[in-house]
């Protein structure tokens, strides 16, 4: 079993729709991280959280540190969202950050 | 404040041959992270430096290799490189905090490596 899980691995969803990706851990981790990954490479930071819930524009990500689980949502989908979303957790202490297997969202006009 | 910067951003090379990459963090981190990204492996960590010290190091050969220097600017290095090594890879800098709630990565836009 990875220490990260995603799913789903694909999501293909029509404009103005609500998404949620959804990430599973299972080591004790100090913060979870949402990343975003467009081809081409680049990798964005979206949040790191550790607790509770944090709200960026249309996008909102959770965690529950005790289910050891997080979740991602986007708000009226836009094409311009279709990417990679990555959930990554370090240790306890430490940069290392342990990868989950990624979310490939697709946002049809 | 200027992001993460990596040069170059893309490099073909073949069998055989050794490859640095340079990685330039933001102004006042003095942590640098490696990461490999494969089609079939996904992201994986390389190594970390922090005050020009290796901190922590992932599970690859010793051709794989790096070092930050004292403005926190970090390289790595692949010795004899094989088909298997081509792929993006990413360095992330941060403050290189490791305690408390977590320390957060800003990733550079990778490296593209093709391994011919």
């Amino acid at each position: 079993k990875n220490e990260v899980e995603q799913s789903p691995q694909n999501l293909t969803a029509q404009e103005g729709e609500f998404i949620t990706i959804n990430c599973s851990y299972s080591v004790g981790i100090s913060a979870l991280h949402w990343l975003q990954q467009h081809p081409g490479g680049g990798i964005v930071s979206l949040f790191m959280l550790s607790s509770g819930k944090k709200k960026h524009g249309r996008l909102i990500a959770t965690i529950n540190i005790q289910e050891k689980h997080s979740s991602l949502h986007i708000t009226a989908s836009h094409p311009r969202d279709s990417a990679v979303y990555i959930c990554a957790v370090p240790p306890t202490s430490g940069s290392r950050l342990t990868f989950g297997e990624g979310t490939q969202l697709t946002v049809n006009p | 404040k200027a992001g993460v910067t990596q040069t170059p951003r893309y490099l073909i090379k073949t069998r055989g041959q050794q490859v640095t990459l340079s990685c330039s963090p933001i102004s006042g981190h003095r942590s640098v992270s490696w990461y490999q990204q494969t089609p079939g492996q996904g992201l994986q960590f390389l190594f970390e430096y922090f005050s020009e010290t290796q901190r922590n190091k992932g599970n690859f050969p010793g051709r794989f290799s790096g070092r930050q220097f004292s403005n926190s600017r970090s390289e790595m290095n692949v010795s004899t490189l094989e088909l298997g090594d081509s792929a993006l890879y990413l360095c992330a800098s941060s403050w290189g905090r490791t305690s408390g709630r977590g320390d957060e990565q800003f990733f550079g836009p990778g490296t593209r490596l093709t391994v011919l």
